[in-house]
């Protein structure tokens, strides 16, 4: 079980353009989180899927972002228009139960 | 509102010193509480979580509901301990995890 894969590493896009952040799960798991992390703070949730369900987006800003889990294939976090407040880095993890698996994370820098 | 608070950003000990990384939460009902760790260059992970009350790596965490505290205990803290601590709070009945903003413990020789 390779665990919980995030791509790409690192992204790097100008203002403006589109951000998509993948996360395959653990073999098994159907539950996906999405977490932010700002510099110097902690882990901020932002959206909890299930395979073709969004069950909490309470941590989703209002706007230019969006996040999928399909039937087939990774879950994907997608923000529009990015600006340079959206840079940080992002992590996905998956989960059985309470106990959370997480990837290695995806840092995106907004020029 | 559910709020996990880490109030130090930065322990640091020698080798052979008791480490104590505190972590407070605030939640009306009755959670549960987790200590997640991260070394250099690896994954978040599990260390431990407060209903299995086992010690790992001789880390223990005793929840204390008056004062609502899952502070992390070590009696003698060892190199390899070295890295960030997250105290995260899942209320009832839900999935998901509230964190705090972490403390990165430094043991030094």
């Amino acid at each position: 079980n390779a665990g919980v894969m995030q791509n790409p590493r690192h992204l790097v896009r100008r203002r403006g353009q589109e951000a998509r952040l993948r996360c395959s799960p653990m073999k098994g798991h159907s539950h996906v989180y999405w977490y932010r992390q700002l510099p110097e703070e902690g882990l901020k949730f932002m959206v909890y899927l299930q395979k073709e369900n969004i069950i909490d987006e309470s941590g989703m800003p209002k706007e230019r972002f969006s996040a999928e889990f399909p039937k087939e294939g990774p879950s994907i976090l997608r923000i529009q228009q990015v600006v340079r407040g959206d840079s940080a880095a992002y992590f996905c993890a998956s989960s059985p139960d309470r106990e959370l698996f997480f990837g290695s994370g995806t840092q995106l820098s907004v020029l | 509102a559910q709020r996990v608070t880490q109030p130090e950003k930065l322990l640091s000990v020698f080798k052979g010193a008791p480490v104590e990384l505190k972590c407070n939460y605030s939640y009306s009902g009755s959670p549960e509480l987790f200590w997640y760790v991260q070394y250099s260059r690896q994954r978040l992970q599990l260390l431990l979580r407060h209903i299995s009350r086992e010690s790992i790596k001789g880390f223990t965490a005793d929840l204390n509901k008056g004062e609502t505290s899952f502070h992390l205990k070590k009696p003698f803290a060892q190199e390899e301990d070295s890295a960030m601590y997250y105290c995260a709070l899942s209320a009832y009945n839900t999935d998901k995890l509230i964190f705090g903003t972490g403390t990165r413990l430094q043991v030094f020789p």
